[in-house]
């Protein structure tokens, strides 16, 4: 399939450790987003990226969290220091472009779960 | 503060219903999507709506962009058990408008 592939899918990690979040976007997608999602509810923008620089790091809820995309492809979502409040549902998406109404085109998530 | 608030947040109604989902703000946006989430899936489009005052069907459902770009609505005409899920919607500000900011969400249940 050619939509976009998250991993893992599932995380279970205690509290205080590291953990890395993979995205790998659709083949020629240049903009790249990540959104957490809380027990079903909306998303919570985190980050976007251009190609492989993010303008707009606003949306990370902390310096625990970093993000980064090479090659204009794979992103990774880092996570340090983990707290039980991160746990959440990560979803990436890309899509063609940046913004001009492109629709988003989303993984299937990784659930992530802080004991 | 959520730059866009629907309502319902939840709703369940009998098969055969009708219902309509809100997307209010108080912001103008260049445009507006509605997404559909099962669950441990992602949100998968099902429009988008770009000038305002526009109307969309897709089967069905019916969407409108307010004339003034402010606000969307979903209708669903005679809901069936298939229609269950998370309806999202989700804007492009006119400022800013490179990030995608979305609803919470309307988790509709429709019972047979």
């Amino acid at each position: 399939g050619a939509g976009v592939s998250q991993s893992p899918s599932n995380k279970v990690t205690e509290k205080g450790k590291d953990v890395e979040l993979r995205c790998d976007p659709i083949s020629g997608h240049t903009a790249l987003y990540w959104y957490r999602q809380s027990l079903g509810q909306g998303l919570e923008f985190l980050i976007y990226f251009q190609g492989n620089s993010a303008p707009d790091k606003s949306g990370l809820p902390s310096d625990r969290f970093s993000a980064e995309r090479t090659g204009g492809s794979v992103s990774t979502l880092t996570i340090q220091r983990t707290q039980q409040e991160d746990s959440a549902v990560y979803l990436c998406a890309s899509s063609p472009q940046l913004g001009g109404n492109s629709p988003l085109h989303f993984g299937n998530g990784t659930r992530l779960t802080v004991t | 503060t959520q730059l866009l608030e629907q309502s319902p947040q939840f709703l369940s109604i009998q098969e055969g219903e009708n219902l309509t989902v809100y997307c209010n703000s108080s912001s103008v946006f260049s445009s507006l999507q509605w997404y559909r989430q099962e669950p441990g899936e992602g949100p998968v489009l099902l429009v988008t709506v770009v000038t305002g005052g526009e109307v969309k069907k897709l089967k069905r459902l019916t969407f409108q962009f307010g004339d003034a770009r402010k606000d969307s609505s979903l209708h669903i005409t005679a809901a069936q058990p298939g229609d269950t899920g998370l309806y999202l919607c989700a804007g492009y500000l006119i400022q800013g408008a490179q990030k995608l900011v979305f609803g919470q969400g309307t988790r509709l249940t429709i019972n047979p």
